[in-house]
């Protein structure tokens, strides 16, 4: 089974400032199959990014993704208020199995 | 746009099964993946398995106490999980996709307690 190592666990931020999370994969993982959610108090995960790098329908183009192999990365340029959550990555590469990262909560300074 | 809604007790007895049944609209069930996961509070999330043509997946770590199935007349697909115990304790959500979970039920609560 894949594991999924995101970092860091939480993160700081203002308003206005980027963010750099990253999901590190116990074996090489085919981009098409890395995905990155966001997760709100009290709400399901939405899709933010899938095929590694490709926004999912009305997600903002501060959002993005990049990275390949075990390494994957989702940058956040200049932060809004409705920005601040929980963000998870996703493997389906290992099918059948799939397995998610254990999220990095991006909070606010 | 797919919608699904998940639907069954709140409420479950340690030792006991979990039965939860996920509604579609906006998609058929005989056709796409169709997944649950799930999430302990305060915790992330986790794979249970999915569906696909009526071929099944589980997590390796639940697959001796897990069962999906899809009903097409209903365009359901369930979720039972058997001799559940406390740590079954979670938010479950059905969701839908073939590599990415693009769609995603609301959600329901299901304690195990007694």
């Amino acid at each position: 089974e894949i594991v999924l190592t995101q970092s860091p666990g939480t993160l700081s931020l203002s308003p206005g400032e980027g963010a750099t999370l990253s999901c590190r994969a116990s074996q090489s993982v085919s981009s098409r199959y890395l995905t990155w959610y966001q997760q709100k108090p009290g709400q399901a995960p939405r899709l933010l990014i899938y095929s590694a790098s490709k926004r999912a329908t009305g997600i903002p183009d501060r959002f993005s993704g990049s990275g390949s192999g075990t390494d994957f990365t989702l940058t956040i340029k200049r932060l809004e208020p409705e920005d601040f959550a929980v963000y998870y990555c996703q493997q389906s590469g290992s099918s059948p199995t799939w397995t998610f990262g254990q999220g990095t909560k991006v909070e606010i300074k | 746009q797919v919608q699904l809604l998940e639907s069954g007790p709140g409420l479950v007895k340690p030792s006991e099964t979990l039965s939860l049944t996920c509604t579609v609209s906006g998609g058929s069930v005989s056709r796409d993946y169709w997944s649950w996961v799930r999430q302990p509070a305060g915790k992330g999330l986790e794979w249970i398995g999915h569906i696909y043509s009526s071929v099944t997946y589980y997590s390796p770590s639940l697959w001796s106490r897990v069962t999906m199935s899809v009903d097409t007349s209903r365009n359901q697909f369930s979720l039972e999980m058997s001799s559940v115990t406390a740590a079954d304790t979670a938010v479950y959500y059905c969701a839908s996709g073939p590599w990415s979970l693009d769609y995603w039920g609301q959600g329901t609560l299901v304690t195990v307690a007694s």
